[in-house]
């Protein structure tokens, strides 16, 4: 079992850009969130996709977005990029019914 | 608001124990989780809690306690590899989504 994979695992954008990350979950799980991490901080909740919709959204901007495909992989999109979106991008997908989230190691994203 | 508080940084010695504290202020509960995660890397679920009490596994074990919003991971016999950073995480009812505290960086010395 590859667990949650998520690509590219670096990236450096120019402000203004956009920017697409993707997740690939842990086999069975249908279940697929993703956080913003900045350093030294918790993860932070953008937002969660089940059945292909987006089912919560935490404080992001709309420049945030995301999708979920039909075989349950993830993207997640920023637009306008600032440098404050400098960060790591974590995945976690889960089977809807188990609390416990498997996370992927991340996308680091340096915006300059 | 909702939030979770933890202590920025412990140090212990291997073999010591140590306890990582959480409280917790938010709408509704569902329950509390403790994910691990080394510099660079994801976090790892290590475990959780939906009601009150202790729940161990292996040498890691928490606790809950509901009425007080506060939990706690205990660390036994610690190992160098056991240095990484701490993080509480809580699911409020009617809601999907995880609150992390800001971590606890946990720091073991030889």
């Amino acid at each position: 079992d590859a667990g949650v994979t998520q690509s590219p695992t670096h990236l450096i954008k120019t402000r203004g850009q956009q920017v697409t990350l993707r997740c690939s979950p842990k086999s069975g799980h249908d279940t697929v969130s993703w956080y913003q991490q900045a350093l030294g901080q918790g993860p932070q909740f953008i937002f969660q996709y089940y059945e292909e919709e987006e089912r919560q959204r935490g404080n992001f901007p709309d420049r945030f977005s995301g999708h979920q495909f039909p075989n349950y992989s993830s993207e997640l999109n920023v637009n306008a990029l600032l440098l404050g979106d400098s960060a790591l991008y974590l995945c976690a997908s889960r089977g809807d019914m188990n609390t416990e989230a498997f996370f992927g190691q991340g996308t680091r994203l340096t915006v300059v | 608001g909702q939030s979770l508080e933890q202590p920025s940084e412990v140090t212990a010695v291997e073999g010591a124990i140590v306890q990582i504290n959480c409280t917790y202020q938010t709408s509704g509960f569902y329950g509390l989780s403790w994910y691990q995660q080394h510099d660079g890397g994801a976090p790892t679920f290590l475990s959780y809690n939906a009601l009150d009490g202790l729940e161990e596994t292996g040498r890691f074990s928490s606790f809950l306690s509901r009425s007080d919003s506060y939990g706690y991971l205990l660390l036994q016999e610690l190992q160098m590899k056991d240095s990484a950073s701490y993080f509480c995480a809580v699911r409020g009812s009617g809601t999907y989504k995880y609150i992390f505290g800001t971590g606890t960086r946990l720091k073991v010395l030889a």
